[in-house]
């Protein structure tokens, strides 16, 4: 069975730390994983990632897949509260079966 | 088991005409949500309804319909004014709209105009 794990589940930042958001994932038939911030409504789409080693990046956000060890990191540099949210990373099959993991729940005190 | 359901996964449509794309939930939750996702890009929200008998669009409305006359059922109407409808829809559901709960979404409906 596909599975994606993040870690951590919750995180408590202040503004202007940097933090790192993990997604490690086990498939049987990898197409893409995606990133998301989801606030109080849908969730907007932040990355998608196909080739490993390819760093994608937009404004304070950033991220790098990683097809070798599995795995995925967000990045976010200098946190303001805005960036409180949770961050859904996806893996999309190419059944086009979407496996979800749980989220990281960031939260960025000023 | 609880869950959201679409129906049918496969749907062809000639150009023209109106088709409708079920979406069902047995969670019990307030919010429902329509997705749209093409080749290269990810999820695109169409409409989402927060409560009963109400919905907003999303960022891509246009050419779609939506109702939401019980909580459980949430469906979406690919209308001809849509100029490019061929697609992957999801639905999903939350169990509040105001709170970072994540979304769950169904199986999807490849649709395909020819």
């Amino acid at each position: 069975e596909d599975k994606v794990v993040q870690s951590p589940l919750s995180l408590v930042v202040h503004e202007g730390d940097t933090v790192t958001l993990n997604c490690s994932y086990e498939v049987t038939n990898f197409r893409s994983l995606l990133w998301y911030k989801q606030e109080k409504k849908a969730p907007t789409f932040l990355f998608m990632l196909t080739s490993s080693g390819i760093e994608k990046k937009s404004g304070r956000l950033s991220s790098i897949l990683d097809k070798k060890e599995l795995f995925s990191i967000l990045n976010i540099t200098a946190t303001q509260t805005g960036d409180s949210a949770v961050y859904l990373c996806v893996h999309q099959g190419g059944s086009e079966k979407l496996v979800f993991g749980k989220g990281t729940k960031l939260t960025v005190n000023p | 088991d609880g869950g959201i359901t679409q129906s049918p996964k496969y749907l062809f449509r000639k150009e023209g005409q109106n088709v409708t794309l079920s979406c069902e939930q047995n969670l019990n939750h307030d919010a429902m949500y329509w997705y749209r996702q093409d080749p290269g890009q990810g999820l695109r929200l169409i409409y989402y309804s927060q409560i009963v008998n109400d919905f907003q669009k999303g960022d891509i409305a246009e050419g779609y319909s939506v109702s939401r006359e019980k909580k459980e059922s949430f469906p979406l109407t690919v209308t001809s004014a849509q100029k490019n409808p061929t697609a992957f829809y999801l639905c999903a559901s939350s169990i509040s709209p105001t709170s970072t709960d994540t979304q769950y979404f169904g199986p999807g409906t490849r649709l395909t105009v020819l």
